[in-house]
């Protein structure tokens, strides 16, 4: 089965404690995107990656990194959280062109 | 930088039809989409439109665009209760889903 797939589904954490959140993709896309989802601000991407080694920064990328060691996976990483980063987070990978770009079930974190 | 704006909400009765509309402002948008997200559920890809194109019909759904006021809808025909969801209108230049602006969401309630 085609799909996306994030861990943890839910997270709480402490402000400055190290986390990540991984994604793989079993479809062989080139392309993954992480968004984060708020009330009132809709979608906002935070990191893309065409394929593996290359990624680029995307509407909110203050405060994350991201890897693509694997064409599958393509983990967010939160150095030192803060509370402003409680949000519901998603990826996404696609083929490309006009190919739908399938969404993983979303990832809520909660900084204290 | 990009923007793309919706409407927030709007309430239709079961079998009439639903218009979401949506406005954005990068006149370089090659690729406009409009997705759907269930309660507690990532997006799915309902539609999408190139540019070069004014309308696109796919059952139920039907696709408006108007380049020159850069204003995309979406109708639903025969609106039903399963319709009720969070519609999220998307721009993206290259399709590729390397850059791509969403609007906030629009929510649809249909009464029975």
């Amino acid at each position: 089965e085609a799909q996306v797939t994030q861990n943890p589904r839910y997270l709480i954490t402490v402000t400055g404690k190290k986390l990540t959140v991984t994604c793989s993709q079993n479809m062989n896309h080139e392309y993954m995107s992480w968004y984060r989802q708020d009330p009132g601000l809709g979608l906002r991407q935070i990191y893309y990656s065409m394929n593996v080694e290359v990624t680029d920064k995307g509407d909110v990328p203050e405060g994350y990194k991201v890897s693509r060691k694997e064409k599958r996976n393509f983990p967010l990483i939160l150095e030192s959280p803060s509370p402003n980063q409680t949000s519901l987070y998603f990826c996404a990978s696609s083929s490309g062109g006009q190919e739908t770009q399938y969404f993983g079930p979303g990832t809520r974190l909660l900084v204290l | 930088g990009e923007d793309v704006e919706q409407s927030l909400f709007l309430s239709v009765r079961e079998g009439d039809s639903s218009v979401i509309n949506c406005t954005y402002t990068d006149s370089s948008s090659t690729y406009l989409y409009w997705y759907k997200q269930e309660p507690g559920a990532g997006l799915q890809l309902l539609t999408y439109i190139f540019s070069n194109m004014d309308m696109k019909q796919d059952q139920r759904l039907t696709v408006l665009l108007n380049k020159k006021d850069k204003h995309l809808s979406l109708r639903i025909a025969d609106t039903q209760t399963g319709d009720s969801a969070i519609y999220f209108c998307a721009e993206s230049y290259s399709g590729g889903y390397q850059k791509v602006t969403f609007g906030i969401g629009t929510k649809l309630q249909v009464i029975p």
